[in-house]
């Protein structure tokens, strides 16, 4: 089984709102990814979990809040966003982070902010 | 200059075709090569991976890395509508802060028409 979920499907929310997105896998992956994807684009890489520690931050505003309550596990809280991160939020897993070259995508949330 | 170039299409073809989808890219410490699907409105799935220089194939899908080109390739046998999507191929370096980081291409749309 390789799959990874991700809750809600969709999420609409005002800039004021204070929201969460989460990501579930039970594959025993240790190393947890969240990517954001604008339409016609490639994902960019956001966070980078490894062993429940933040490895990888890619300098995202801090309107974006991981945190990783176990291995199975990965939230991403959202505060005062604006609309231009309005996007799809991809997770993903790996084995172990040098595994990173094989991935397992969840399906995204498509986050709208008005 | 991008790290990883991908024409982004459309590229239209009969259902039966065979399909060449291509990659070019300039870092030379990329040693792993990625090809995704990624449907509308879903998130990437992968199809295979290649380390190095190489042949591999997955049913009607074949992947060819040629390092010393710096190019890769995905063919797609008897190609399907089913088969319709975005193709996003991938990199990444070996070892070190590389850990954790794909490289892009834009994508290329994908349409088999019956």
């Amino acid at each position: 089984d390789t799959e990874v979920t991700q809750t809600p499907k969709h999420l609409v929310m005002g800039m004021t709102n204070k929201k969460s997105l989460k990501c579930e896998q039970h594959m025993g992956h240790r190393a947890m990814y969240w990517y954001k994807q604008k339409a016609k684009k490639p994902p960019e890489l956001m966070f980078v979990y490894s062993y429940e520690k933040l490895s990888i931050n890619e300098s995202v505003p801090s309107r974006f809040s991981p945190e990783c309550p176990n291995s199975s596990l990965l939230n991403l809280h959202l505060h005062a966003l604006q609309p231009e991160d309005s996007a799809l939020y991809l997770c993903a897993s790996s084995l172990v982070i040098q595994n990173s070259y094989e991935q397992y995508f969840g399906p995204g949330t498509r986050l709208t902010v008005t | 200059q991008k790290e990883v170039e991908q024409d982004p299409g459309p590229l239209s073809v009969p259902e039966g075709a065979i399909v060449s989808l291509n990659c070019t890219y300039s870092n030379s410490a990329f040693q792993y090569f990625m090809w995704y699907r990624q449907y509308s409105r879903k998130g990437p799935e992968l199809l295979m991976y290649t380390y190095s220089s190489g042949n591999k194939e997955d049913g009607r899908f074949t992947a060819q890395v040629d390092k010393s080109s710096k190019y890769i390739s995905l063919f797609i046998r008897d190609s399907q509508p089913s088969d319709s999507a975005t193709y996003l191929c991938a990199m990444s370096a070996d070892g070190g802060t590389s850990y954790g980081k794909l490289t892009f291409g834009q994508g290329t749309i994908l349409t088999v028409h019956p």
